[in-house]
């Protein structure tokens, strides 16, 4: 069965903290993407990636950045995290760009 | 305008029952068209894809689509309490990264 994995389910981290998100896909998907989701503003991306060391914006990038150096692994760092940034963060991969995503567990972040 | 809109719900059909749920978009040039469905605390989960006019089943799931109106449905026949869940649906522009998701509909089954 194909898999995207998310290292942690949940995390507690303090104000001002680097936290990294991992996220490993078995599936030899070239396109990966962070999520995040929050209560009432629903899915929105903050950066996804279409080849190796590549990586694009998505509509909220700001206090976020993203590491692909390998096909299979997306990180995600929070550079210093803010109350803000508790969500529940998910990974997605796809193999073409009209295919629908795979997603992760998620991971539940929560900034204190 | 939303992008992508789905009526938020709740939506409660009975077990057995058949549950509509609908989804318009907003840029005509999207050319993919996705269901996924999300149970409380969990992650989303795709159940149906969508390229062309008409209809699409799968299993009891029926995915439906027309372009000229720009709206996509998805039946679920014979409800069963365990679809109750959130439903997302979402939107690929040709040719781009970007998927739009609506808000969800939520929807639940009564046994």
């Amino acid at each position: 069965d194909v898999k995207v994995t998310q290292s942690s389910r949940y995390l507690v981290k303090r104000t001002g903290e680097k936290v990294f998100l991992e996220c490993v896909q078995d599936m030899d998907h070239e396109n990966m993407f962070w999520y995040r989701q929050d209560p009432g503003l629903g899915l929105r991306l903050i950066y996804f990636s279409y080849d190796v060391k590549m990586k694009e914006k998505g509509d909220i990038p700001e206090g976020y950045s993203v590491s692909r150096e390998k096909k299979e692994r997306f990180s995600l760092i929070l550079e210093s995290a803010s109350t803000n940034q508790t969500s529940m963060y998910l990974c997605a991969s796809k193999g073409g760009l009209s295919y629908g995503y795979t997603f992760g567990s998620g991971t539940r972040l929560t900034v204190v | 305008q939303k992008e992508v809109e789905q009526n938020s719900g709740p939506l409660s059909v009975p077990e057995g029952a058949i549950a509509s749920l609908n989804c318009t978009y907003s840029d005509r040039v999207s050319q993919s068209f996705f269901w996924y469905r999300q149970y409380s605390g969990k992650s989303p989960e795709l159940i149906m894809s969508i390229y062309s006019n008409g209809d699409k089943e799968d299993g009891r799931f029926t995915a439906q689509l027309n372009k000229a109106s720009q709206y996509v449905s998805l039946l679920i026949r014979d409800s069963q309490p365990s679809d109750s869940a959130t439903y997302l649906c979402a939107v690929n522009r040709a040719g781009g990264f970007k998927t739009i998701f609506g808000a969800g509909t939520r929807l639940f089954v009564k046994a």
